[in-house]
């Protein structure tokens, strides 16, 4: 079991660029979280897939930010027109039962 | 609205002492209380979890309490060790809804 699988592990973008982040929730998990952790802010919830529906986008910033899970294999969360602000570690998480959430390494993304 | 609330933001103990870490919901909907632990460069990790029909649950040196009337819930440590030193976010959810989670609390245990 190789775990929730985050890719790239870090990506720099400079300020207007398009950011586009995968994730590959554990083999069979029904359950897809996307989340954000900074500093400041701490963890904050965007978004949750859940048998590949849309179940709950009320954390996701409307404009700039998209999620979509187009299998059960994958997720992507995209980011366009990066801001400063966008910079943080975003993280995936997984589910069997929608309770015991597995997460993902994360995504360290920088916005210049 | 913060849904979940969890103080102190750092605690610091001696090894051996039981650290208490705190947390207060507000939606009495919630069912699923977690409790994560999440190391420097790592990503969080549940560490024990408990549902409001229990007031207790253990897992070795790991405690919650659960008072459902004053909607709050603790972690205790027990003898405390220099590894379990870490930030903890305690955090709380409602059937298939999403999961809130508190600010976290940085804990600092000394050998």
């Amino acid at each position: 079991n190789a775990g929730v699988i985050q890719t790239p592990r870090h990506k720099v973008t400079g300020k207007g660029q398009e950011a586009t982040l995968w994730c590959e929730p554990i083999s069979g998990h029904s359950a897809v979280f996307w989340y954000r952790q900074t500093i400041v802010q701490g963890l904050e919830f965007l978004t949750y897939f859940r048998n590949q529906a849309p179940i709950d986008d009320s954390g996701m910033p409307k404009e700039r930010f998209s999620a979509q899970m187009p299998n059960q294999s994958h997720s992507t969360l995209k980011i366009q027109s990066t801001q400063p602000q966008d910079s943080a570690v975003y993280l995936c998480a997984s589910s069997l039962d929608g309770d015991t959430q597995y997460f993902g390494p994360g995504t360290r993304l920088l916005v210049l | 609205q913060q849904q979940v609330r969890q103080s102190p933001q750092s605690l610091t103990v001696w090894e051996g002492e039981t650290a208490i870490l705190n947390c207060s919901y507000e939606d009495s909907t919630f069912d699923y209380f977690p409790w994560y632990h999440q190391f420097p460069g790592e990503s969080p990790a549940l560490l024990i979890a408990i549902r409001p029909v229990s007031n207790k649950k253990e897992d070795g040196r790991f405690t919650i309490f659960f008072n459902k009337r004053e909607k709050k819930f603790s972690l205790h440590i027990a003898d405390s060790q220099p590894g379990d030193s870490a930030t903890y976010f305690c955090a709380a959810k409602a059937g298939y809804q999403n999961f809130y989670f508190g600010k976290g609390t940085s804990l600092t245990v000394i050998p």
